[in-house]
């Protein structure tokens, strides 16, 4: 069965250093969302995106963040300068039909800022 | 923010046994909930879902329930088993958006052999 995958897995960087995390969703799949979860908390929406463009992002999504797809296959999301407060799990999901069906989610970066 | 709501941290049944998980929502827009399941270093996965216009959806073991006046659902996997044991998430979404997820807390289940 396809799955949306993700790497690295884990990443430590420093405090100001770019980071960007990888995302390989499902082949066929045309819309594509960055979620994060801050460790004890929710998962919270930070962006979506649909021909190869911005559809929607959170608050969150500020202009430390950009997304992007660069070849046929992978769908990236960097952080410019990385805060402490960006520790968190980032979970990349796709789908074919966007709002019309559920979204498959990859098995998550767990990033930390030291 | 907290549109949507899972007030139960945590749950704990005997295997066999039905679960109940908890929902609770504000936003009157949401016209859409589903249901993931989600173990640890994995993302999450979908369980099941139900419309708005649905008081029940029910598939295999696991059932949702709409209450819409409430703003209230719930989950329940009837009977528990080990390998249910998982932390849940509910999630809400509206149609008219892009498809952005509205996730509640979590609320980790523990089903006991």
């Amino acid at each position: 069965e396809p799955e949306v995958t993700q790497t690295p897995s884990h990443q430590v960087t420093q405090m100001g250093q770019e980071v960007i995390l990888r995302c390989v969703p499902i082949s066929n799949h045309l819309y594509f969302y960055w979620y994060r979860q801050i460790l004890g908390q929710k998962v919270e929406f930070l962006v979506s995106f649909y021909n190869n463009e911005i559809s929607e992002k959170s608050e969150i999504f500020d202009d430390q963040f950009s997304v992007e797809r660069p070849d046929g296959s992978n769908f990236t999301l960097k952080i410019r300068s990385t805060k402490l407060e960006d520790s968190a799990m980032y979970f990349c999901a796709s789908n074919y039909r966007g709002n019309q069906e559920t979204q498959y989610f990859g098995p998550g970066t767990r990033l930390l800022v030291l | 923010d907290q549109q949507v709501k899972q007030n139960s941290p945590s749950l704990s049944v005997q295997e066999g046994r039905i679960s109940i998980l908890n929902c609770d929502y504000t936003n009157s827009m949401f016209d859409y909930f589903l249901w993931y399941k989600k173990y640890p270093a994995e993302g999450p996965t979908f369980l099941i879902s139900i419309s708005s216009i649905k008081d029940k959806n029910e598939d295999g073991r696991f059932t949702v329930f709409l209450n819409k006046s409430a703003k209230h659902l719930s989950l329940h996997i009837v009977p528990s088993q080990p390998g249910d044991s998982a932390v849940y998430f509910c999630a809400a979404k509206w149609t008219s958006n892009t498809g952005k997820l509205i996730f509640g807390q979590g609320t980790t289940l523990q089903v006991k052999p």
